[in-house]
């Protein structure tokens, strides 16, 4: 299995913050990179896919780069709604595989 | 739109087998895999399998021995059970719809609600 490593595992941060979130995937997967956004109660909510398409209603604040094993989603100015835990996830071989999330908290 | 919804009891006996459903509203099956993923309270996203609407499936090497899934395309609807579950099992169950790009792989565009199972006497 690819294992996915996100870091950190948590921040804090201030509305305005410009924000980084780091994964690497134990082997190469190309760009087969998703990015999930999960709220308490609630479901994970796709941002972005291949590695930087943004899915469509995702505000243009969030971005994704990378390619190989090294990935990065970027939230340009930290807005309220955006504290939350997000995930990364490889989709290039079964069984698809998650990192173990970071939490954006309020500083 | 599409909607995705789970149903199946919430409560389930340590060693019976945990059946869930996931109805599909606003699409068809044919052309994505309907894939399960599970969140233990407090946890990360684990993969359990996928099927096609062509029964086809794919199970996680961890879980293939206690896992199957089927699919009833004239109900838009896929199962899962797994079996002779601990409370290791309990966790939230996401059905997940997942679609085929441009470059041909797979990815998650719709979830569930999710539904808690949990495994207890």
């Amino acid at each position: 299995d690819i294992q996915m490593t996100q870091s950190p595992s948590s921040l804090s941060a201030s509305v305005g913050d410009r924000v980084t979130i780091s994964c690497r995937a134990s082997q190469g997967i190309r760009n087969h990179l998703a990015w999930f956004q999960q709220k308490p109660g609630k479901p994970p909510k796709s941002l972005i896919y291949a590695a930087f398409s943004l899915q469509s209603g995702v505000p243009s604040r969030f971005s994704g780069s990378g390619s190989g094993t090294d990935f990065t989603l970027t939230i340009s100015s930290l807005q309220p709604e955006d504290f939350a835990t997000y995930y990364c996830q490889q989709y290039d071989s079964y069984p698809l595989t998650f990192g173990g999330g970071t939490k954006v908290e309020i500083e | 739109q599409v909607q995705l919804q789970e149903s199946g009891p919430e409560l389930v006996k340590p060693s019976e087998t945990l059946s869930l459903t996931c109805t599909v509203s606003g699409g068809s099956l044919s052309s994505y895999s309907w894939t399960w993923i599970r969140q233990p309270a407090g946890k990360g996203l684990e993969y359990i399998g996928r099927i096609f609407a062509t029964g086809s499936t794919d199970y996680s090497p961890s879980l293939k021995s206690r896992v199957t899934m089927s699919v009833d395309t004239s109900k838009s609807q896929f199962s899962l059970k797994m079996s002779s579950v601990t409370a290791a099992d309990t966790a939230v169950y996401y059905c997940v719809r997942e679609l085929r790009d441009d470059s041909g792989w797979f990815r998650i565009d719709y979830w569930g609600q999710g539904t808690l199972v949990t495994v207890s006497s």
